[in-house]
Parts: structure tokens; sequence; C-alpha cells
């Protein structure tokens, strides 16, 4: 299993560009997650998913769009990208359980908005 | 607001002794807690939970302690490694999907 996975890995944009970043997992997860980590605060929650064709709003939703078309992959859309969303982004996933939450992360997107 | 906070944002340990990691939280409804380690360049990756209805909860070489009346746990690494070296973070999860993140704590091993 490759878990989950993130393209691209580095991404550089001018402000105001586009771009979409890709979450895919194969561990049937049915949540699934975005979010930022900047320096010196933690991780935090973009949108999230519950199951496919459900997307909600995190604590930090502004500026950003998601979609969850298939199970297996979650997208996370900047429409017009300014300096302030320069940041590590990281996708994760989490199984259906009334028990742990534990969520497995993928290897993170840097992307730099100048 | 909710905060969740660690006291401190580096340790420097010897190889071989062991190492405490602290974290507090403000929310007494908060219910579930993970710490996650970060090595450069990853993703977090679990290590070990626990849950509001223990106190105490141990995996290889890792132990979680969870004090409810001051909202505080903390994460105890017996024999420090070299490899342990990395960022840990603790998450609080306080109900539905709301789980807020520490801003993490840098551990230094020396060898």
């Amino acid at each position: 299993n490759a878990g989950v996975t993130q393209t691209p890995k580095f991404r550089v944009l001018k402000t105001g560009q586009s771009m979409t970043l890709l979450c895919a997992q194969d561990m049937n997860h049915e949540y699934m997650y975005w979010y930022r980590q900047d320096p010196g605060m933690g991780l935090r929650l973009i949108h999230y998913s519950v199951g496919e064709g459900t997307t909600a709003k995190g604590e930090v939703p502004d500026g950003y769009n998601v979609s969850r078309l298939k199970k297996q992959n979650f997208l996370l859309g900047l429409e017009s990208a300014a300096p302030s969303q320069t940041s590590v982004y990281f996708c994760a996933s989490s199984y259906v359980t009334s028990g742990s939450d534990e969520q497995y992360f993928g290897p993170g997107t840097r992307l730099t908005v100048t | 607001g909710e905060s969740v906070g660690l006291h401190l944002p580096t340790l420097s340990v010897q190889e071989g002794d062991n190492s405490i990691i602290n974290c507090a939280y403000s929310n007494s409804a908060s219910d579930y807690f993970i710490w996650y380690k970060q090595e450069s360049g990853k993703g977090p990756q679990f290590i070990i939970d626990i849950r509001s209805n223990m106190d105490k909860r141990q995996g290889q070489r890792v132990t979680v302690l969870l004090n409810k009346t001051v909202k505080h746990l903390s994460l105890q690494i017996a024999a420090t490694q070299p490899g342990d070296s990395a960022v840990y973070f603790c998450a609080v999860h306080t109900g539905g999907f709301k789980t807020i993140f520490g801003a993490g704590t840098r551990l230094f091993v020396k060898a």
C-alpha cells in the first residue's frame, strides 16, 4: 500500500494564479482532510470530507475549495493564490470508527506564493 | 478559544536518557489525545493515543500520561535514540471533527 500520496511535492505560484493539489489514499478510508502547517504553529484544518461527494469547512477555509468526486481522492484548489497561502499543505485520511481517530498523513506539498 | 500548547519548543537529551515532552490543553470536554512524530520533510506519523477514560497507556518505548484535572498530557520516550530526533505534536480531539494540534516540540538527541 502506498498509503496517502500528494502531488505535487513543491510548487511556486505568482500572486493571482490558481492551482490544484491532489491527495490520494489507497486504504479505503471514508474521512479525508486538508491541513496547512506554518512555522511555529500547529496544523490547521482547511477542509474535510466524511465521504465521497461531501465536503465541509474547517478552521481556515477562506481562499480554498475542495472536491471529493471519488472516495480515494481529495482535491484542494486555490482559485487566486495570495502570499499568505505560502505554507506546507498536508492531506490526511482516517477510518470511520467509534474509537480512535488516528489520521494517516501524506508527505506534504510545499507551496510558495510570490 | 480552545488552545493546545507545548511547554518547550525544543528539547535536547543525551542518547540513552529518557525524554519527556509535555502538552497542555484548555477544553475540559476533550476526549481523545494523540501524539504524532514528524521527521524533517515528512508528514506526521502516529505514535500513541489515549482516551479520556484512561490516565496512562504504554507502547513500545513510549508512554503517554493524561492528567485531566490539570488538563495536561505528556509523552515519555525511554532510552532515547538518534532516530527519535524529530518534532513531536500532541493533538487534542474535542468531538466531531475538531482536533487541535499543538505547535510541536523539536527533540534533539545528542550522541
